[in-house]
């Protein structure tokens, strides 16, 4: 069965940079884009970027996040990565990665946990 | 970027009502809209794709319904496992965008 399952809470400080991992299973890793979508605290969902976890890891980011955002992905251990950087208060969220169902249109089938990410001095 | 936005944005129902949940684009998306349900605490579930394909193992209760710039998400008889929230995403054009959500609680 598919599984996507993400690393642990992060607690940061400003201007500092954290990484996250979401580490897939139960399916052809290379064969599936991922997706980072982040919730702030009570708020909605915002789609952050996504890679393709196959050929040479090609990414697509959101205008917002261009600059401070990378994602990459490691094929051996088919687990994706999101970096964000230069980290103020507003990025404190939940980070999720979610695997696009691969009918060429970003259908979000399989999600992780979550991570919470906090930024606080 | 295409926005999303959902009405109400929350509604109180009891157990076998019949609840209606709108989500408008600021543009034609033709059939290239999706429901995710959220409960506190747990990530998104996949509930709806291309407007009225629900995905498995989502109950028949739950139907979808529009094109163009209108899209409704319904179910029919509210059980006690569907309070949650509600959202719409647009998968028409980058950047996907998601409706702000619908929080459907107990009246």
């Amino acid at each position: 069965q598919v599984q996507v399952v993400q690393s642990g809470a992060e607690l940061k400080r400003p201007g500092a940079s954290v990484t996250v991992s979401c580490k897939s299973s139960g399916y052809t890793f290379t064969s599936y884009y991922v997706h980072w979508v982040r919730q702030a605290p009570g708020q909605g969902l915002e789609w952050m970027g996504r890679i393709n976890p196959g050929g040479g890891g090609g990414t697509k980011y959101a205008q917002k996040f261009q600059g401070r955002v990378t994602m990459t992905r490691d094929t051996s251990t088919s687990t994706v990565y999101m970096e964000l950087s230069s980290l103020t208060s507003e990025d404190t969220a939940i980070y999720y990665c979610a695997r696009e169902d691969g009918a060429g249109a970003t259908k979000l089938d399989y999600w992780g946990q979550g991570t919470l990410v906090t930024v606080s001095s | 970027d295409i926005q999303m936005t959902q009405s109400p944005s929350s509604l109180s129902a009891s157990v076998g009502d019949r609840v209606t949940i709108a989500c408008r684009a600021s543009r034609r998306i033709s059939t290239y809209l999706n429901w995710y349900q959220q409960k506190p605490g747990q990530p998104p579930k996949f509930l709806i794709y291309d407007v009225s394909n629900l995905q498995t193992g989502v109950p028949s209760r739950f139907s979808g319904s529009g094109s163009g710039t209108d899209f409704t998400l319904t179910i029919s008889s509210v059980q006690p496992e569907d309070f949650a929230t509600y959202y719409c995403q647009q998968s028409y054009i980058d950047p996907p965008t998601f409706g702000q959500g619908t929080r459907l609680d107990l009246k």
